[in-house]
């Protein structure tokens, strides 16, 4: 089976701090692919980074960055000196080379307090 | 580059009018796609096209729904007659293929009310 797990359904937090949002992922097809998507309070789906199974390097894009682990099957995302515009709901996503198709998180709702 | 562009942005109709919602992918791509968001049900994929041609509908909810894709540039969903239930946000996506990986962007969605 494939799934995708967010766990925490909201989260918030005051400007500036820190803030994880978590991913945890099953499949058993050696080869897949993770995604993060951000949607506003306007709506739309921001693509943000995909990241495909053979490649575990940590990456960084000016404030945010993501964390791959095969090891807990996990994907997570960090947000460094969260802003007011950084409140949406997050996704992370799921394919692999058996399933084509987005297997969706639930989605956290972060919410950053001025 | 544009985007996926969809129309309108908001609709507001009567149970039982036909509803018909409007996309143009991004161009280049093969692939198109079409979702449903509810608070419910989170996104589902309704149906996806290649080249225009239909390839997996199983995601349609009933009769009442329908796509086209008449050009690359091009599709709509439709929705006779309408009903509350249909309430919900419907994203349009593409991508350059339909390979596992490929990246699907979306388009704004139009926030679809049926009263």
């Amino acid at each position: 089976a494939q799934k995708v797990t967010q766990a925490q359904t909201e989260i918030s937090v005051v400007e500036k701090e820190d803030v994880t949002l978590d991913c945890v992922y099953e499949t058993r097809d050696t080869t897949y692919y993770l995604f993060w998507y951000k949607q506003p309070p306007s709506g739309e789906l921001v693509f943000l980074i995909r990241r495909n199974s053979f490649d575990e390097q940590n990456e960084i894009s000016g404030r945010y960055s993501w964390n791959f682990q095969k090891s807990t099957s996990s994907f997570n995302f960090t947000i460094t000196a969260s802003q007011v515009v950084d409140s949406a709901v997050y996704f992370c996503a799921l394919t692999t080379d058996s399933n084509y198709q987005l297997i969706w998180g639930a989605g956290t709702k972060l919410i950053i307090k001025p | 580059d544009a985007g996926v562009i969809q129309s309108p942005r908001h609709e507001v109709t009567e149970m039982g009018q036909e509803v018909t919602l409007r996309c143009k992918p991004i161009s280049g791509h093969d692939y198109l796609f079409w979702y449903r968001q509810t608070m419910m049900r989170g996104l589902e994929l309704l149906i996806y096209f290649n080249n225009n041609v239909p390839i997996d509908d199983s995601g349609m909810p009933e009769d009442r729904f329908s796509a086209k894709m008449p050009n690359a540039s091009f599709s709509t969903l439709k929705i006779q007659p309408s009903e509350p239930r249909d309430s919900a946000v419907y994203f349009c996506a593409s991508s350059r293929t339909g390979e596992s990986g490929e990246t699907q962007y979306f388009g704004p969605g139009t926030r679809l009310l049926v009263l």
